[in-house]
């Protein structure tokens, strides 16, 4: 079984539109991240949620909304998609206090 | 916020060889966690060695070792008997209090080449 599972793993959409990224662990763990890798591959935190309560929200632009319906999901929302986006995008999670961070598999999202 | 830098952006190493990447970074707080990532061609992140700063035994784990050194805030990650399936972009990473949200702050990356 994955423990720490995306959907879908690629994802290619045109400018403008609204997608998401759903991610679910089934480790137990209580605290869920995401990552944006860009095409440099530099991994830069964006959320992180803990027991379902955001504690990391980065200087991302506010079209990307995370929700965490329970301790187990952690889905990112991304609306008006830009050119810019385009990047593989990873969901983590980890328990807390801090245990290992263990990463999806990512989602390769390109915009056209 | 912590920094992490890694100096050396390719490395290359022959197999059956030993390579040593570097890291270091800068924090003013005094218990964290540091790690070492790898990420091969697929980009599945997948976790190599993990050292607690409390411990002073540097963290082993196979054909890969850490030299961790507190006060110079460095952490190098050793791989001995370098296979073929070694080569991937390496990461260091931090991992501080809970002020930080548990989160890591990732180096930009070590792309390592083996050859044959």
């Amino acid at each position: 079984d994955t423990a720490v599972s995306q959907t879908p793993k690629y994802l290619v959409t045109q400018m403008g539109n609204d997608k998401s990224i759903k991610c679910e662990q089934n480790l137990g763990h209580d605290t869920m991240y995401w990552y944006k890798q860009d095409s440099k591959k530099f991994l830069k935190i964006m959320f992180s949620y803990n027991n379902k309560e955001l504690i990391i929200n980065e200087t991302v632009p506010n079209r990307f909304s995370p929700k965490s319906p329970d301790k187990a999901h952690l889905n990112l929302h991304i609306n008006s998609l830009e050119l810019g986006d385009s990047a593989v995008y990873f969901c983590a999670s980890s328990q807390a206090p801090p245990g290992t961070i263990y990463f999806g598999e990512g989602s390769w999202l390109t915009v056209v | 916020a912590q920094t992490v830098t890694q100096s050396q952006p390719e490395m290359s190493v022959q197999e059956a060889e030993t390579v040593t990447l570097s890291c270091t970074y800068d924090t003013s707080e005094s218990d964290y966690y540091l790690f070492w990532y790898k990420q091969p061609p697929s980009r599945q992140m997948i976790l190599v060695i993990r050292q607690e700063a409390y411990k002073q035994q540097n963290a082993t784990e196979n054909r890969f070792s850490v030299n961790f050194q507190k006060a110079a805030k460095s952490f190098s990650l050793k791989i001995s008997d370098s296979q073929l399936g070694d080569a991937a972009m390496y990461f260091c990473a931090y991992r501080g209090s809970s002020n930080s949200g548990y989160a890591l702050n990732f180096g930009k990356g070590t792309s390592l080449l083996v050859t044959p």
